[in-house]
């Protein structure tokens, strides 16, 4: 079965400064995806940055940028320049996708933006 | 346009009462999900549907009842809840063809159980 795992529950970051959340996963398949959702205080969940686990290419979403470890099982997420809007919930997500796109979720990291 | 509506927004309900969410879609995205969330944990899956057919019941008690009226509606109508059953109650939904199983989330019902 698969697993994602958030080890930091909440993180604070300067406005202006970068920082970065952490996630690992445990699957033994060799294509899947992974995902970053952010959920602000409204509770709305909003995709924030996707990655195919067959692109070594590390993706990038403006001032979001993912480092992708495939070998480790890792896949962290680089906020850079934060902003007072970053403030909200991470979780990190798994899917193999498929017929079954099931998404696995980790636990969270509540970021704090501080001003 | 990766809009995902539900309503209503807030609902308020006895343990006796049937009511319904709603959630709608207009991407064209083949499958739509419930899920159930507590404050501050992850969402919980609860039902899929794909091309219409509900694919997956993570074992949901049966006063949830899902129901696919066609491919951009989804509805959880609700009946006999319990106090426990108050969260909030996210809908999504994704294209699920090969390299797009992002799913898209609604703004969610907060449901409150009285």
């Amino acid at each position: 079965a698969q697993t994602v795992t958030q080890s930091q529950p909440e993180m604070s970051v300067q406005e202006a400064e970068t920082v970065t959340l952490s996630c690992t996963y445990d699957t033994s398949e060799n294509n899947y995806y992974l995902f970053w959702y952010k959920q602000p205080p409204s509770r709305q969940m909003i995709l924030v940055i996707r990655q195919e686990a067959y692109k070594q290419q590390n993706a990038t979403e403006n001032r979001f940028s993912v480092n992708f470890q495939k070998a480790a099982k890792s896949f962290s997420l680089k906020i850079s320049d934060s902003q007072l809007g970053d403030t909200a919930m991470y979780f990190c997500a798994f899917t193999r996708g498929g017929a079954t796109n099931k998404l696995i979720f980790g636990t969270g990291t509540l970021l704090a933006v501080q001003p | 346009d990766t809009e995902v509506t539900q309503t209503p927004k807030h609902l308020v309900m006895g343990m006796t009462n049937k009511k319904s969410l709603k959630c709608e879609q207009h991407m064209g995205h083949r499958a739509m999900y419930w899920y159930k969330q507590k404050a501050k944990k992850p969402p919980e899956l609860m039902f899929v549907y794909s091309y219409e057919k509900l694919s997956i019941n993570e074992s949901v008690p049966s006063r949830f009842s899902p129901e696919c009226p066609n491919s951009s509606l989804l509805n959880l109508h609700l009946h006999a809840l319990q106090p426990e059953d108050s969260a909030l109650y996210l809908c999504a939904s994704s294209q699920e063809a090969a390299g797009n199983y992002e799913q898209y989330f609604g703004p969610g019902t907060r449901l409150t159980v009285t």
